[in-house]
């Protein structure tokens, strides 16, 4: 089980280009969410999914999309990635069932460089 | 506004005992977590707590008061590899966690 994906690892972007991080679960979560870590601050939240079909905005939207087409994959979208986007982004997902903590699990993270 | 406060670093000797602190004001509680993160790699769960009073893991505990709106994470017999940033996130109203920025933990020999 290899539990949450991200690909790439790492990406050098040059400003004004397009990008989509990928991420992708196997531990049918139905919440999924995408954060962006930068020195100093904490996590903070660009826009989650509670189910598939439903997307929602975090704290930090503005240059990204998202969509949820099914429930094991949650792809981000830079569409004019610029330098202040620079920064390490984490997928994460929950069981949202109600059951139980609702614990969130990361995936290993994409180091993106905007240049 | 939302605020999740926590030392920025702390600095302990290996095989003794640190208390990493968290306040928090927030629109609503829904539980608390603790998170490890060792350098370049992903948050790691640690514990959740929504009821006040400790929960105890092996060498890791967790506290939370939350009339006082403070938890604390304990960690006992310390290790080299619990060298490491902790992360405090609170669940809000809305069911989003919001996070402090984290205390980097020394661990020295």
């Amino acid at each position: 089980i290899a539990g949450i994906t991200q690909a790439p690892t790492s990406q050098i972007l040059a400003a004004g280009r397009r990008m989509t991080l990928r991420c992708t679960q196997d531990m049918r979560h139905n919440a999924m969410y995408w954060y962006r870590q930068d020195l100093g601050l904490g996590l903070r939240l660009i826009h989650y999914s509670n189910t598939a079909g439903t997307t929602g905005k975090g704290e930090v939207p503005d240059g990204y999309s998202v969509s949820r087409a099914n429930t094991d994959d949650f792809p981000l979208t830079l569409a004019s990635a610029v330098p202040s986007q620079t920064s390490v982004y984490f997928c994460a997902s929950s069981d949202r069932s109600g059951s139980g903590t609702d614990t969130q699990y990361f995936g290993p993270g994409t180091r993106l460089t905007v240049l | 506004g939302q605020n999740i406060d926590q030392p920025t670093e702390m600095t302990a000797t290996e095989g003794a005992i640190v208390q990493i602190n968290c306040t928090y004001q927030t629109s609503g509680f829904n539980g608390l977590f603790w998170y490890q993160q060792h350098a370049g790699e992903a948050p790691t769960f640690l514990s959740y707590n929504v009821l006040d009073g400790l929960e105890e893991k092996g060498r890791f505990s967790s506290f939370l008061s939350r009339s006082k709106g403070y938890s604390y994470l304990l960690l006992k017999e310390l290790q080299m590899k619990d060298s490491a940033s902790y992360l405090c996130a609170v669940k809000d109203s809305n069911y989003q966690l919001i996070w402090g920025a984290g205390t980097k933990l020394i661990i020295k020999p």
